[in-house]
């Protein structure tokens, strides 16, 4: 089946510092890929939707200026969490959709999980 | 997207049928019903999705009912590692995927 991969899989940073997570579709081309956050016993919860070639769709009450999202290429998407805080410790998801298949199809990646001291 | 309702929590023996129901009283004619399970620290899973048929695939089997307001996922022969949380979701046809609302799901613990 389709793979997507993230990495890194887990990152340690002080406050303060930037962390840059990325999403890979490593057998096919993914024109969206999207990006949530989980917190511990917490469901998933979108964070915004990263189109190859244009700008990111954020979701309401998601800082765009704090969570930059680059999609360069069909196969890789980045976060970067700037100036990461405490509070921004969390489980980040990738998922990607495939550009040739229907819009019914994503595939998650393995996750990320930050700590930020 | 319609709201599902799922139990918080379940428990299965090894080797015995997980049924994991959902419910979905407001799901529309042109909503699809999706399920995923996310392991413990990893990504979700997809698992099977349906309309109002009963679908069967490698991993489980999706009962529907046929007023649609509610569905079972069956895991025919749980093993310790279906241990998971399982979401249930339902979205209409053709509609972007990222955008599922993934609710509180149920914890499956299956026990040896």
């Amino acid at each position: 089946g389709a793979v997507v991969s993230q990495h890194p899989s887990r990152v340690i940073c002080k406050s303060g510092t930037s962390v840059k997570i990325e999403c890979r579709s490593l057998d096919f081309q993914a024109t969206t890929m999207f990006w949530y956050r989980q917190f511990p016993k917490k469901s998933l919860m979108l964070m915004a939707t990263s189109n190859e070639g244009s700008k990111a769709t954020y979701e309401q009450g998601v800082e765009k200026d704090k969570f930059l999202i680059n999609h360069a290429s069909l196969t890789l998407s980045t976060l970067t969490v700037t100036s990461a805080h405490p509070e921004d410790s969390s489980f980040y998801i990738c998922s990607a959709r495939p550009t040739s298949g229907s819009q019914e199809t994503q595939y998650f990646g393995p996750g990320t999980r930050l700590l930020v001291l | 997207d319609a709201k599902t309702t799922q139990p918080p929590s379940m428990d299965c023996a090894e080797g015995r049928a997980a049924n994991l129901p959902c419910n979905h009283s407001t799901i529309s004619g042109n909503e699809y019903v999706y399920w995923y399970r996310q392991i413990h620290s990893q990504g979700p899973q997809y698992i099977i999705h349906g309309l109002k048929n009963n679908e069967t695939n490698e991993m489980a089997s999706l009962i529907i009912t046929e007023d649609r307001k509610s569905s079972t996922l069956i895991l025919p022969h749980a093993t310790l590692r279906d241990t998971a949380v399982y979401y249930c979701i339902v979205r209409p046809l053709n509609t972007n995927a990222g955008k599922s609302t993934f609710g509180d799901g149920t914890t499956l613990t299956v026990k040896p």
